[in-house]
């Protein structure tokens, strides 16, 4: 499996915490994602970064935000929570050096409860 | 924009047997790459198999291999002697070549298909 990791796994929290979900790689990638995935249906890309300083959002309007101080790291940051954000958050990266171009290797997922 | 489709929800599969995941998608590239990956229960998702556009080959891994008729635009997955680690939900999904210095790879993926292998 890829060394791609992502803390909490599990998170429950009340309506109107700020919360930071947790991505780090140890790659090297220097392209990274965040996809958001209700049970048991597909993966929509919300924000993604080509770099350091670098960040998009992605096809699906979230409400969260994301920084890329380092090329390891990409947080994502949701700073008033609600049960609408109540989902799966799943943490991506790729790179050219990898040997399968193109391919995204994912983290665990961060399964968010939002009460 | 690209799509794409899964359209069986659910299968089953007996232990040992073959089982075929259908994929469809819709572009106008000429070059890109297209994936299979697996989520297994409460686990994380794992590559499966990659294709690129440009080769007729169809890839294979081991027990998974791949069916690409590009004029078609089907992708479809084939599990030999399937096994119960097997069991998950598979997901198809396409990506636009960008080069070196393109911008990310973003990948559009299928609804998925949930794949149950039984004894």
């Amino acid at each position: 499996e890829a060394d791609i990791y992502q803390t909490p796994r599990y998170l429950v929290i009340g309506t109107g915490k700020k919360i930071t979900l947790e991505c780090s790689q140890t790659m090297g990638h220097d392209k990274m994602y965040w996809y958001q995935q209700d049970p048991g249906m597909e993966l929509h890309l919300i924000h993604y970064s080509y770099g350091v300083n670098s960040t998009e959002k992605g096809d699906l309007s979230s409400e969260s935000t994301v920084s890329r101080i380092r090329t390891e790291h990409f947080p994502l940051t949701l700073e008033s929570a609600r049960p609408s954000h109540t989902s799966q958050y799943l943490c991506a990266s790729s790179g050219f050096s990898t040997s399968g171009r193109g391919a995204q290797y994912f983290g665990p997922g961060t399964r968010l409860t939002v009460l | 924009a690209q799509t794409v489709t899964q359209s069986q929800p659910e299968m089953s599969v007996q232990e040992a047997e073959t089982v075929t995941l259908s994929c469809t998608y819709d572009t106008s590239e000429n070059n890109y790459y297209l994936f299979w990956y697996k989520q297994p229960p409460s686990r994380q998702m794992i590559l499966v198999i990659r294709q690129e556009a440009y080769k007729q080959q169809n890839a294979t891994e081991n027990r998974f291999s791949v069916n690409f008729q590009k004029a078609a635009k089907s992708f479809s997955l084939k599990i030999s002697d399937s096994q119960l680690g097997d069991t998950a939900m598979y997901f198809c999904a396409f990506m636009k070549h960008v080069g070196l210095t393109g911008g990310g790879n973003k990948l559009t993926f299928g609804t998925g298909t949930q794949l149950k292998v039984e004894l």
